[in-house]
């Protein structure tokens, strides 16, 4: 059962428009989601954050929306720049305990065509 | 600042036998985390240590291990490796325990193979 989907595993935008990353979540007990950039032969790398008390959250180029009430959130990227060319992953955590560190996707391999 | 580092890059071996994996925090970070990355599966969790305690773990069965030590780097050890645990292991690490909100940082994995 997968809490966690990302639906599109690939995504092609053309340079300079807006890139934007879908996730669907089941488990309304997360409360902490992240999004995760991977290239091949790297480890993820830390993206951006929002905790559920937020319903978004922006860090220059990237901007996370989260509607919790969809149990859904959405990563935009603008402009988008060929070095977004990678691997995004969605994750979600219950920072209240369990035993399940951080639930990812799988992943939307995201192209960025010139 | 240095960040996660983890030893070795890649690593062969051979079904029935044990592996030994080690990793590094970024300095300052006490909590270490182990994930599994295969292509059917995905990245999903192992454990999480926190000074030195083992704070949650997945859904692995016993071979899989770990520790971390009194300066917070951390082995995770696979006794009698089996074919499926071929994968990417990597290891994060974080400011504080999971449950304060805290962001992993990754390093760039141990590639596994089993043969």
């Amino acid at each position: 059962d997968q809490q966690v989907k990302q639906n599109s595993p690939s995504l092609s935008v053309q340079e300079g428009r807006i890139s934007i990353l879908n996730c669907d979540y089941t488990n309304s007990m997360f409360d902490y989601f992240l999004w995760y950039k991977k290239y091949p032969a790297e480890g993820p790398t830390f993206l951006i954050s929002i905790s559920s008390i937020k319903d978004k959250n922006e860090d220059g180029r990237f901007t996370v929306f989260l509607n919790k009430s969809a149990k859904h959130l959405s990563l935009h990227i603008v402009p988008s720049q060929p070095g977004d060319s990678a691997v995004y992953f969605c994750a979600a955590s219950n920072s209240g305990g369990g035993a399940d560190g951080l639930t990812f996707g799988k992943g939307t391999h995201l192209i960025i065509q010139p | 600042k240095a960040g996660v580092t983890q030893t070795p890059r890649y690593l062969i071996k051979t079904r029935g036998q044990q592996v030994t994996l080690s990793c590094s925090p970024i300095s300052g970070h006490r909590s270490v985390s182990w994930y599994q990355q295969t292509p059917g599966q995905g990245l999903q969790f192992l454990f999480e240590y926190f000074s030195e305690t083992q704070r949650n773990k997945g859904n692995f069965p016993g071979r899989f291990s770990g520790r971390q030590f009194s300066n917070s780097r951390s082995e995770m050890n696979v006794s009698t490796l089996e074919l499926g645990d071929s994968a990417l292991y990597l290891c994060a690490s974080s400011l504080e325990a999971r449950g304060n909100n805290s962001p992993l940082h990754f390093g760039n994995g141990t590639r596994l193979t089993v043969t």
